[in-house]
């Protein structure tokens, strides 16, 4: 299994500040296969990025994924009041699996 | 746009078998192309994969892949009359109990690429 590491567990930020996520896979993953999520409480996973940097349909260009084999980064530029959230990076090589989340948290 | 809704029990009993059931509306599962998935979600966790069933539209079946962990007591299968997919987990126990979703994936041909997503459904597992 390629086990997802998230990191920092909990990012506390200000509006208008930079985010900087971090992903480190267990094993190398396919460019192709990395995908990022944002959950909000009572919420499903709402799809940002897939295939490391390829924004999903109506996600603003403050998300940025970038990365590869086994480091990968989803950064967003300026944090707006909606984006305080979850976030959990995802890979799939046969099967899928998910970290353990990143909490950004307004300062 | 296209919807799914999950539905089912809130509460199974330990050692009986979980099942629910997905409806997509405004799509076809007919149509193929997708991998019709399951996560479930512990809160303070990480989303767990559960597995996935593909309709092909060619050959007119359905092939599924299961979450190695779990593959012993899975089944997802698909309903093409009614539009749904659903999922059965027997033998539950209270690590079981968390929020259920069903999800779309592999448009674009990319896999892991779970665009489309249910509400949720939480599930309690407890006598």
């Amino acid at each position: 299994e390629n086990v997802l590491t998230q990191s920092p567990g909990t990012l506390s930020l200000s509006l208008g500040e930079r985010a900087i996520l971090s992903c480190r896979a267990s094993q190398s993953v396919s460019p192709y296969y990395l995908a990022w999520y944002q959950q909000k409480p009572g919420q499903a996973p709402r799809l940002l990025i897939y295939a490391t940097s390829t924004r999903a349909t109506g996600i603003p260009d403050r998300f940025t994924g970038s990365g590869s084999g086994t480091d990968f980064t989803l950064t967003i530029s300026r944090l707006e009041p909606e984006d305080f959230a979850v976030y959990y990076c995802q890979q799939y090589d046969g099967s899928l699996t998910f970290g353990g989340g990143t909490r950004v948290d307004i300062k | 746009q296209v919807q799914l809704k999950e539905s089912g029990p809130g509460l199974v009993k330990p050692s009986q078998t979980l099942s629910l059931t997905c409806t997509v509306s405004g799509d076809s599962i007919l149509s193929g192309g997708y991998y019709w998935s399951w996560i479930r979600h512990i809160p303070g966790k990480g989303p767990e994969w559960i597995g996935y069933i593909y309709y092909s539209a060619i050959t007119r079946s359905a092939t599924t892949h299961y979450n190695p962990s779990l593959k012993s007591r899975l089944t997802i299968a698909v309903d093409t009359s009614k539009n749904q997919f659903s999922v059965s987990l027997r033998s539950v126990t209270a690590a079981d109990t968390a929020v259920y979703f069903c999800a779309r994936d592999g448009d674009g041909g990319y896999v892991g690429r779970l665009d489309i997503w249910g509400q949720g459904t939480t599930v309690t597992v407890s006598s």
